[in-house]
């Protein structure tokens, strides 16, 4: 079982459609992050989390300490929100690693 | 706000060429790491620095080495190319105790030909 889990794996939607993508993890952790990644392009931070919920503009992340569990938001969908989002946790249990969910493929259909 | 800084944005290289990559953390940020997602891949750990020595060693090919510099900017230098050198390169940075977890470069992708 993977220390990092997303779900779902694939998600398409409408475009104005809201959102949700789930990150559940199994460790310790000092922080979370949300990323973004275009095909064929960077990496993008969306969020880094310990505590609470933030919000940029249409996102947002919350994260839940006690449960393990973070989740991303995405309000009014755009075929521009398409992309891969990746959860990543840095462990207190693991020296030094970066532990990275398998990623959430989202589709915004226009 | 300051991020990571990684240079260049784009490299295309032919087999057997050398390249370079350049990786500039945040200020007061002592600690990177660099990882290699390959297309459709997971990220993959290659090698940490903290304090200008190597911290730990993923799995990085031979060919790769790295190191970090006094101003803590971190290159990675990879040699007699191959194809499946192709990936996204991308550095994460962090201060040693890790409270405010990463800053993540947005990568390099190189491409062999």
């Amino acid at each position: 079982k993977n220390e990092v889990e997303q779900s779902p794996q694939n998600l398409t939607a409408q475009e104005g459609e809201f959102i949700t993508i789930n990150c559940s993890y199994s460790v310790g952790i000092s922080a979370l992050h949300w990323l973004q990644q275009h095909p064929g392009g960077g990496i993008v931070s969306l969020f880094m989390l310990s505590s609470g919920k933030k919000k940029h503009g249409r996102l947002i992340a919350t994260i839940n300490i006690q449960e393990k569990h973070s989740s991303l938001h995405i309000t009014a969908s755009h075929p521009r929100d398409s992309a891969v989002y990746i959860c990543a946790v840095s462990s207190m249990n693991r020296d030094d690693k970066i532990i990275f969910g398998k990623g959430t493929r989202l589709h915004i259909l226009p | 706000a300051a991020g990571v800084i990684q240079s260049p944005r784009h490299l295309i290289k032919e087999k057997r060429e050398t390249a370079t990559l350049k990786c500039y953390p945040i200020p007061r940020h002592d600690t990177v790491y660099w990882y290699q997602q390959g297309p459709g891949q997971d990220p993959q750990f290659l090698i940490s620095f903290y304090e200008k020595m190597q911290s730990d060693k993923g799995s990085i090919p031979d060919r790769f080495s790295a190191q970090q510099f006094s101003d803590y900017h971190s290159e990675l230098n990879m040699s007699s190319l191959e194809l499946g050198d192709s990936a996204l390169y991308f550095c994460a940075s962090s201060s040693k105790d890790r409270h405010y977890g990463y800053t993540f470069g947005s990568g390099t992708r190189l491409t062999v030909v």
